[in-house]
């Protein structure tokens, strides 16, 4: 079974603080993504990596910046958290062209 | 821009009965996700439909794909309580990865005894 773990479940940050989302994943897979999830609105995706090194922004990037510095592991950067940040986010990680592995979120809130 | 509609957005249903959660997708694609998702965690894979005429099943949970109506549909059978979540569709556009899967905004079942 694919595993994608997250660094922390719960997280209180204060605002303007720079944040660190972890996310790791065991089964080799090329492709890691980070959304966001906020009631009314679903998951958008914030960035996405198909490589080492390589990323892509989604579809809400701004206030946030990405690190794939190895395979398994992608990183979430909140450079200067603000309110508006208060989410929960979750990583998920595939192969090229199936569907995706969510890890168990992270839930941020930015006072 | 792909748009992704699911209907209903709030469903509650009693043991036994039988509903459709529908899908509707703008443009065309021929790649279709279902996630369910519990309070509090994160999202489990359900169904993956890969062509037009793509049913899949899974216990009371059927899934099918109809990509010239660009509709999907998640029926119910009998439902359970344990149904209860809340239940995402996803599409990949035609003809490209599905690095940008666009979701619906989630469909939360309530399975009432």
């Amino acid at each position: 079974d694919v595993k994608v773990t997250q660094s922390s479940r719960y997280l209180v940050k204060r605002t303007g603080e720079k944040v660190f989302l972890e996310c790791v994943q065991d089964m080799d897979h090329e492709n890691m993504f980070w959304y966001r999830q906020d009631p009314g609105l679903g998951l958008r995706l914030i960035y996405f990596s198909y490589d080492v090194k390589m990323k892509e922004k989604g579809d809400i990037p701004e206030g946030y910046s990405v690190s794939r510095e190895k395979k398994e592991r992608f990183s979430l950067i909140l450079e200067s958290a603000s309110t508006n940040q208060t989410s929960m986010y979750l990583c998920a990680s595939s192969l090229a062209g199936t569907g995706k592995h969510f890890g168990p979120g992270t839930r941020l809130t930015v006072t | 821009e792909l748009k992704v509609e699911q209907n209903p957005l709030f469903l509650s249903m009693q043991e036994g009965k039988n509903y459709t959660i529908y899908c509707n997708y703008s443009t065309t694609s021929d790649r279709l996700y279902w996630y369910r998702q519990d309070p509090g965690k994160s999202l489990e894979s359900l169904f993956v439909l890969l062509s037009n005429g793509a049913v899949k099943q899974e216990g009371r949970l059927m899934a099918s794909l109809d990509t010239k109506a660009r509709l999907s549909t998640l029926h119910i059978t009998a439902a359970v309580h344990d149904l209860s979540a809340t239940y995402f569709c996803a599409v990949a556009p035609s003809g490209g990865s599905n690095y940008k899967l666009t979701f619906g905004k989630g469909t939360l079942l309530t399975v009432n005894p």
